[in-house]
């Protein structure tokens, strides 16, 4: 299975300020995807990154607050821009496997995101 | 468009003790797949056991094993002889074909194992 590296695992940041979120995996993978977790609740797919063309973003969710970058078929950035304390989430990146009918994703460990 | 929903926020059960999730989804297609994620305080997400919707057999995964009921749209996760290793996040998910790869979550049922 796909090792996957998140970046940073944990952050506390000021209103105002973007925090980058990395994600690198050790295999070439097709789709990429972002999650956002609220304390308490279920992951919300926030994109899918495709590589070589813009994200793929979900009802709610704007390029302007949470771009996003796929520079190659390992590696993916989301940038959570302007923050607000509503924004404190748990931030997961997942890889599609090769695999899909047994296990569809991995998911990366995730970065616990505070803003005060 | 599919629905995943788990109607029960937290449950608690005893250690050594058995107990059931509900999940329960809305979907028009006929091949799919239905998993059960396990996320502990440690944030991953752990595949706990899968289904495939054209097989009648209900999945086992040694302690956790699912009751598929697909006329009633019905996936429910049994976890027998729990332990405190179990105390967790549970997550529903739903997966086709269809969908571009996208995994569609329920809303998660908090459980805690007591000694």
């Amino acid at each position: 299975s796909a090792v996957i590296s998140q970046k940073p695992s944990r952050d506390i940041c000021q209103r105002g300020t973007s925090l980058t979120i990395q994600c690198q995996v050790d295999s070439q993978v097709t789709m990429m995807f972002w999650y956002r977790q609220q304390p308490g609740q279920s992951l919300t797919l926030i994109a899918t990154a495709n590589q070589g063309s813009e994200a793929t973003y979900e009802s709610g969710f704007v390029i302007d607050k949470f771009p996003i970058s796929r520079p190659n078929l390992t590696f993916s950035t989301l940038t959570v821009s302007n923050m607000s304390p509503e924004d404190s989430s748990i931030y997961l990146c997942s890889v599609a496997t090769r695999d899909t009918a047994n296990q569809p994703q991995h998911f990366g460990d995730g970065t616990r995101l505070s803003i005060l | 468009a599919q629905t995943v929903t788990q109607s029960q926020p937290e449950m608690s059960v005893q250690e050594a003790e058995t107990v059931t999730l509900s999940c329960t989804y809305d979907t028009s297609e006929n091949n799919y797949y239905l998993f059960w994620y396990k996320q502990p305080p440690s944030r991953q997400m752990i595949l706990v056991i899968r289904q495939e919707a054209y097989k009648q057999q209900n999945a086992t995964e040694n302690r956790f094993s699912v009751n598929f009921q697909k006329a009633a749209k019905s996936f429910s996760l049994k976890i027998s002889d729990s332990q405190l290793g179990d105390t967790a996040m549970y997550f529903c998910a739903f997966f086709t074909y269809n969908q571009g790869g996208k995994l569609i979550f329920g809303q998660g049922t908090e459980l805690s194992v007591k000694p």
